[in-house]
């Protein structure tokens, strides 16, 4: 238990499907992260957010759109999907941005698009 | 953007061997981090390294920081079953930004 969770831990959608990814954490921190992990390509940083504000967008489509209403909480909404973006989806928290070095990981979603 | 070169890509070892893995970069960082995953979870810092030459160990496992801030290494000595996973390295680019290498998939024969 790292303190930083994420729902549901499993996915399968369509292509055509919306649907959202949940990352909640208990740690205090003001900044939180969305990664992508693909199979045979390394961690790739989505999303950057301090303080409920997007600090950094890694060039990432728009059918992946984050929210971030409090610094506890952390949405990936997903719409328009492609096979592609099947992947291992990873939250990470922080106690700021800078402090990416005392990043803290939580479990991931793994999400399937069929 | 960067690109990290981590090897091996794999390895497949008895229990009770050392391991030994790299990490290389093109430009000149400052810190290197290695991170370990376990099969269905999130990776977890295991070594922070800050300065070339830096030495630094968290129990059977050891790191260093290359002299010349290009590359990093992660020795594993004397296996146990739960040291499976896959170990990456890391470095911090920019203010914010950790890029992660390949990944080593680290398979261990009892």
């Amino acid at each position: 238990e790292t303190g930083v969770t994420q729902t549901p831990r499993h996915l399968v959608m369509g292509m055509t499907n919306k649907k959202s990814l949940k990352c909640e954490q208990h740690l205090g921190h003001n900044a939180m992260y969305w990664y992508k992990q693909s199979a045979k390509k390394p961690l790739e940083l989505m999303f950057v957010y301090n303080f409920k504000e997007q600090t950094e967008n890694n060039s990432v489509p728009s059918r992946f759109s984050p929210e971030c209403p409090n610094s506890s909480h952390l949405f990936l909404h997903l719409h328009t999907l492609q096979p592609e973006d099947s992947a291992l989806y990873l939250c990470a928290s922080s106690q700021e941005p800078r402090a990416v070095d005392e990043q803290y990981f939580g479990p991931g979603t793994r999400l399937t698009v069929t | 953007g960067q690109q990290l070169n981590q090897s091996p890509q794999s390895m497949f070892i008895q229990e009770g061997e050392d391991v030994s893995m790299n990490c290389t970069s093109s430009s000149i960082f400052n810190t290197w981090l290695w991170y370990k995953q376990d099969p269905g979870e999130g990776p977890v810092l295991l070594i922070a390294l800050y300065k070339a030459g830096e030495l630094t160990s968290n129990g059977r496992l050891t790191a260093q920081f290359g002299i010349t801030r290009k590359d990093s290494f992660l020795n594993i000595s004397a296996s146990i079953p739960s040291d499976v996973g896959i170990y990456f390295c890391a470095l911090i680019q920019g203010a914010q930004k950790l890029v992660f290498g390949q990944g080593t998939r680290l398979t261990i024969n009892p």
